[in-house]
Formats: C-alpha cells, sequence, structure tokens
C-alpha cells in the first residue's frame, strides 16, 4: 500500500516556466488537498477537492491551478513560474477527519 | 476564521527530561485539534487528535496532549525525552474536522533533545 505518492521530489524551475506536480493516493480517500511549506510558516492550504470534479481554492491559491478528474490523481499546475513559488509543496488526503495522509513532498526551487 | 499559536520555534530539552510544546488556538466553534511529526525531509505524521470527548488524548511514541477549553489550549507533552524525538512539531485545527476545508496549521517548534 503505496498512500500518497508525490512526483517529483526535486525540481528547478526557470522564472516563467509551467510545470505540474503530481499526486496519486491509493486508499480512495475523497478529500486531497495541496499545501505549500515555507520555512518558520507551516503549511499554508493552496487548494483542496471533496471529490472527483469538484475543487475549492484555500488560503494561498494564486498563481495555481488543480484539476480532479479521478478519485485517485490530485495535480498541482503552475502555468508562470515565479521566485515566491520556490517552496515544498505536500499532497495529502484523508477519508474524513480521521487522520490526513502526506506524501513525502516536492522541494521546489525557481530560479 | 481559526488560527493556531505555537509558542516558541525551537525547544531545547535533555535526554530524559519532560518534553512541553505548547499550542493555542482561536476558533469561534468547538474546533478538532492535531499534532502532527516531521521528520527531516520527510512528509507529516500524525501524532494524535482531539475530535470530541476524553480531553486527555494518547497518541504515538509516548506523546499525549490536554484539550483546555477555558484556556483554549492542546499542549503536547511526553514525561523522558528520547534522541529520536528530535523533529519539528506542527499543531492544527479545523472547524469542518478537517475532511473538508482541510487544517490550519501554527508555524511549528522544532524540537532539540541534547545528549
Amino acid at each position: 500500500n503505496a498512500g500518497v505518492t508525490q512526483t517529483p521530489k526535486f525540481r528547478i524551475l526557470k522564472i516563467g516556466q509551467s510545470m505540474t506536480l503530481q499526486c496519486t493516493q491509493d486508499m480512495n480517500h475523497n478529500y486531497m488537498y495541496w499545501y505549500r511549506q515555507d520555512p518558520g510558516m507551516g503549511l499554508k492550504l493552496i487548494y483542496y477537492s471533496v471529490g472527483a470534479g469538484i475543487t475549492d481554492k484555500g488560503e494561498v491559491p494564486n498563481g495555481y491551478n488543480v484539476s480532479r478528474s479521478t478519485t485517485e490523481d490530485f495535480p498541482l499546475r503552475l502555468e508562470l513560474a515565479a521566485p515566491s513559488q520556490t517552496s515544498v509543496y505536500f499532497c495529502a488526503s484523508s477519508y474524513s477527519w480521521v487522520e490526513a495522509f502526506f506524501g513525502q513532498g516536492t522541494r521546489l526551487t525557481v530560479v | 476564521a481559526q488560527s493556531v499559536t505555537q509558542l516558541g520555534s525551537h525547544v531545547s530539552v535533555s535526554e530524559g527530561a519532560l518534553v512541553l510544546l505548547r499550542c493555542n488556538y482561536s476558533s469561534s466553534v468547538p474546533p478538532y485539534l492535531f499534532w502532527y511529526v516531521q521528520y527531516p525531509n520527510q512528509g507529516l505524521q500524525l501524532l494524535l487528535k482531539y475530535t470530541t470527548g476524553a480531553t486527555l488524548v494518547k497518541g504515538i511514541n509516548g506523546f499525549e496532549a490536554e484539550f483546555k477549553k477555558s484556556e483554549t489550549s492542546f499542549h503536547l507533552t511526553k514525561p523522558s525525552a528520547h534522541m529520536s524525538d528530535a523533529a519539528e512539531y506542527f499543531c492544527a485545527v479545523s472547524v469542518s474536522g478537517g475532511g473538508a476545508d482541510g487544517l490550519t496549521f501554527g508555524k511549528g517548534t522544532h524540537l532539540i533533545i541534547q545528549p
């Protein structure tokens, strides 16, 4: 049972480039989330989804887009990368409030 | 809106000593409260949670936390620190149970264990 899998683990982007952070879970969870973690700032919610075809903005959605075409996958898209998007990105999933399972993270640097 | 304040970005204790990590929350409705641990270059792992019922909750690795509504606190404790406890600890709150609109996290406390 793999849990929540994120790819890639590391990436360096140039300003203005675009990329997709992949996230997949094999626990049949309805709820999925994207957070970003910056040093000394904790985690902030970017987008979340309560099921396939349903997404909503979190606290810091600007510069990002998401889609949820299947229960398993929840990719995060950066269209025009900016230095302010340098961060560690975590995907998580949950069935309910019982527990959120986190992936290992993607460390993104924009130069 | 809810918020979480963790007092002390860094806490240092000696091996074998009591661990106390402080967390205060703000919420206009009864909250669900969580403590997560993050080891270097890892994702977050749930330590324990409070939803309803008993206010003293026990988690993994010997940690426990007590929900005190009157003090709006959810402090994390462990009687005897071990070197393996060195990590980043996050307190989090949800007013929807964490299942719908995610968690609000504190800024984290880095726990340092001195030999």
